[in-house]
């Protein structure tokens, strides 16, 4: 079984600073890890993910991401954060061996960027 | 090139009643899969269907059933509705072989009084 975990329920920084979004997954083969992030009342927008290749991996709107095997952790990063920033974000995993493209998400995260 | 639509944008039904909402891919995708995000979770996996069968299926009881027609196009029904059953519903689609890039429609709200 796969699974996600988005240790903080919300993340708070002020507009110019550094953002970090964590991430920790569990699969029994080799993750597909995603980010996504979702805006009021609306579905969910596809940020970057990794498949193989550079553990950094970049993404839309400056997002990059992190992919750390040794902590089975994911994390999304910005280095400096704008108030449109603001919105759920959403881990996701897919186990390679799985077969099939279906994503475990975790619960989400809300990130507030403050002016 | 349209993304992924789903229709109808918000639906309000009664405890017991049946309803179905329905999802067109992005052009040139095969497979279809839909989630159910209840208000502060995750998106939780319902089922896949390609080539017009159910491929997959997560832990949801047969209340929910689906279809998905030649043109690829989907639908998801529910029966007997509960309170519970109260969530965004989030279809998303994909080609397979390249299955683990998923895109997703803005969803149907729904609401069971």
């Amino acid at each position: 079984a796969q699974s996600v975990a988005q240790p903080e329920d919300q993340v708070n920084v002020a507009e110019g600073n550094p953002l970090t979004v964590k991430c920790t997954y569990s699969v029994s083969g080799n993750p597909y890890l995603f980010w996504y992030v979702q805006y009021p009342n609306r579905g969910l927008q596809f940020l970057l993910k990794y498949i193989t290749g550079d553990n950094l991996v970049k993404g839309s709107y400056g997002f990059e991401a992190e992919f750390n095997k040794s902590q089975t952790s994911f994390h999304l990063k910005k280095p400096s954060a704008l108030v449109s920033d603001s919105a759920l974000y959403f881990c996701a995993v897919r186990d390679i061996n799985s077969g099939y493209s279906t994503l475990t998400f975790g619960k989400g995260t809300m990130l507030l960027v403050s002016p | 090139d349209a993304g992924v639509t789903q229709s109808p944008t918000h639906l309000i039904k009664t405890r017991g009643q049946q309803v179905t909402l329905r999802c067109s891919p992005k052009s040139g995708h095969d497979t279809v899969s839909w989630y159910q995000q209840a208000l502060g979770q995750g998106p939780q996996f319902i089922f896949q269907y390609y080539e017009e069968e159910e491929r997959q299926r997560g832990n949801f009881p047969d209340r929910f059933s689906g279809h998905q027609f030649p043109n690829y196009s989907s639908e998801l029904n529910v029966n007997a509705l509960l309170l519970g059953d109260s969530a965004l519903y989030l279809c998303a689609s994909s080609l397979s072989g390249f299955s683990y890039e998923q895109y997703f429609g803005p969803g149907t709200r729904l609401t069971v009084t």
